[in-house]
């Protein structure tokens, strides 16, 4: 398996561009989230879904939008960004029944 | 709402001696709790987590933890540490009935030198 992965591992952004963040994991997990990671606040869900079509807004989710179309990808776009999102992004993922989530080895994205 | 404090943002230990990263937590009703630690450029990676049951749980890599339900507290623990055990530690929190909702504290950076 290779677990969480996520694309790309670097991006530069210029403030107004918009951008997707790829996750996809192959362990059939029916939860997957998105988190970003800032220095001194440990990691802040964005957004989460619990399974194929069903998503929703975690504690910053402004400026970014989610979807879910099957049960292995869970992309995060940007849709206009802001030098505010310059961040650590993780993906994770569950299993419905389980109870630690798998992390993705992370996006560094920066906006000048 | 459920929170987690990691007091410490960094500590220091001689390699050979124990390890101690506190937490303690804020949440409605029992706790699901976690330990992740994430080494330099990478994602987290899971340690140890307390469900139920015996208070003192044991996880990866030699580490355990204490559930302290008086306290509110989950200290991560290792009697012996290595220079590789040098990381950036999280703890974090989840209620039962917040299925979806990991909270994490903002990390404690550990530093064992040789």
């Amino acid at each position: 398996n290779a677990g969480v992965t996520q694309t790309p591992k670097f991006q530069v952004l210029k403030t107004g561009q918009s951008m997707t963040l790829q996750c996809a994991q192959d362990m059939n997990h029916e939860y997957m989230s998105w988190y970003r990671q800032d220095p001194g606040m440990g990691l802040r869900l964005i957004h989460y879904s619990v399974g194929a079509g069903i998503t929703d807004q975690g504690e910053v989710p402004n400026g970014y939008n989610v979807s879910r179309s099957t049960t292995e990808d869970f992309p995060l776009r940007l849709l206009s960004a802001a030098p505010s999102q310059t961040s650590v992004y993780f993906c994770a993922s569950r299993g419905l029944t389980s109870y630690e989530q798998y992390f993705g080895p992370g996006t560094r994205l920066t906006v000048t | 709402a459920q929170s987690v404090a990691q007091p410490e943002d960094q500590v220091n230990v001689a390699e050979g001696n124990p390890l101690t990263v506190k937490c303690t937590y804020s949440v409605s009703g029992n706790p699901y709790l976690f330990w992740y630690v994430q080494y330099p450029n990478r994602g987290l990676q899971f340690l140890l987590k307390y469900i139920t049951g015996d208070n003192l749980v044991k996880g990866s890599y030699g580490f355990e933890a204490e559930f302290n339900k008086s306290q509110t507290s989950f200290h991560l623990k290792k009697p012996s540490a290595l220079v590789s055990d040098s990381a950036l530690y999280f703890c974090a929190v989840r209620a039962p009935i917040n299925d979806y909702k990991l909270s994490f504290g903002a990390g404690t950076t550990v530093t064992v030198r040789a």
